[in-house]
C-alpha cells in the first residue's frame, strides 16, 4: 500500500539556519505531494504541494521538490525563522485517489 | 470565508459511552474526509463522503465507528461503546471536486477525544 516515510523528529535549529526535513514515499502510478503544517494549537494548514515529477512547490520560503527516480520529496528552507516552529506533514494522493497519506510528522522547534 | 468548522473542540467522556462529533463542512464543498491523529499512529484516513456515492468506509477502525452525511453538508462521525485507544484528535477536511478530481483538502481545527 501506499507509505509516506518522515525524518525523525524533533528537530531543532537556531534562527536563520538552513532547514532540511526528508520525505520519502511508496506509491503506484503518479502521486499528488504534498507538505502540511500544524502550528501550536491551530488545525493542518496546506503549505506547498506538487503534481507531477520535478515540480517544485514554495511557499513562505519553503521550498520541495518532486523527484519521481528517488521517490522524494524533501521540505528546505535557506533561513527559519521562530515562527516557523510547528509539527510538519508529508503526504500523498493518488492520481486516482482521494484520501492523503500521512508521514508521521517532524517536530521542529527554532530558537532564537 | 469561513472554514471547516468542528463541534465541540474538546470531549472527555468515559469508556463505553457513545460520542457524536460534528463537522461543517466549507461550503459548496462536496467532498467530505475524516482523519484522526493520534500518539503512535499518526494521521490515519478514516473515511470519505463525495456528493451522492457510496462513502468510502475502508479506514474506520472497527464496527464501532460510523458516520453519515445529511444533505450533502454536515456529517456527524460516531464512536459507540467508547475504548481508551480512541482517545486521539479526530480532523475533519473538505474539498471542490472539479472533473471528478478532489482538490486541495481544506482541515477543521479538530476535536480531541479523551476516553477515560
Amino acid at each position: 500500500g501506499d507509505s509516506v516515510t518522515q525524518m525523525e523528529g524533533p528537530v531543532t535549529l537556531s534562527e536563520e539556519a538552513f532547514l532540511t526535513i526528508n520525505c520519502t514515499y511508496t506509491a503506484t502510478g503518479y502521486p499528488s505531494l504534498f507538505w502540511y503544517v500544524q502550528y501550536p494549537g491551530e488545525g493542518l494548514q496546506l503549505l506547498l504541494k506538487a503534481t507531477k515529477a520535478d515540480d517544485k512547490g514554495s511557499n513562505k520560503g519553503f521550498e520541495a521538490t518532486y523527484r519521481k527516480e528517488t521517490t522524494s520529496f524533501h521540505l528546505e528552507k535557506g533561513s527559519v525563522q521562530v515562527s516557523d516552529s510547528a509539527v510538519y506533514f508529508c503526504a500523498l494522493k493518488r492520481a486516482s485517489g482521494s484520501r492523503l497519506t500521512f508521514g508521521e510528522g517532524t517536530q521542529l522547534t527554532v530558537n532564537p | 470565508g469561513a472554514g471547516v468548522s468542528q463541534s465541540p473542540s474538546n470531549k472527555v467522556t468515559e469508556k463505553g459511552k457513545d460520542v457524536e462529533l460534528r463537522c461543517d463542512p466549507i461550503s459548496g464543498h462536496t467532498a467530505l474526509y475524516w482523519y484522526r491523529q493520534s500518539l503512535g499512529q499518526g494521521l490515519e484516513f478514516l473515511i470519505y463522503f463525495q456528493g451522492n456515492s457510496a462513502p468510502d468506509k475502508s479506514g474506520l477502525p472497527s464496527d464501532r465507528f460510523s458516520a453519515e452525511r445529511t444533505g450533502g453538508s454536515v456529517s456527524t462521525l460516531t464512536i459507540q461503546r467508547t475504548q481508551q485507544e480512541d482517545s486521539a484528535v479526530y480532523l475533519c477536511a473538505s474539498s471542490l471536486v472539479v472533473r471528478g478530481r478532489a482538490r486541495e483538502q481544506y482541515f477543521g481545527p479538530g476535536t480531541r477525544l479523551t476516553v477515560t
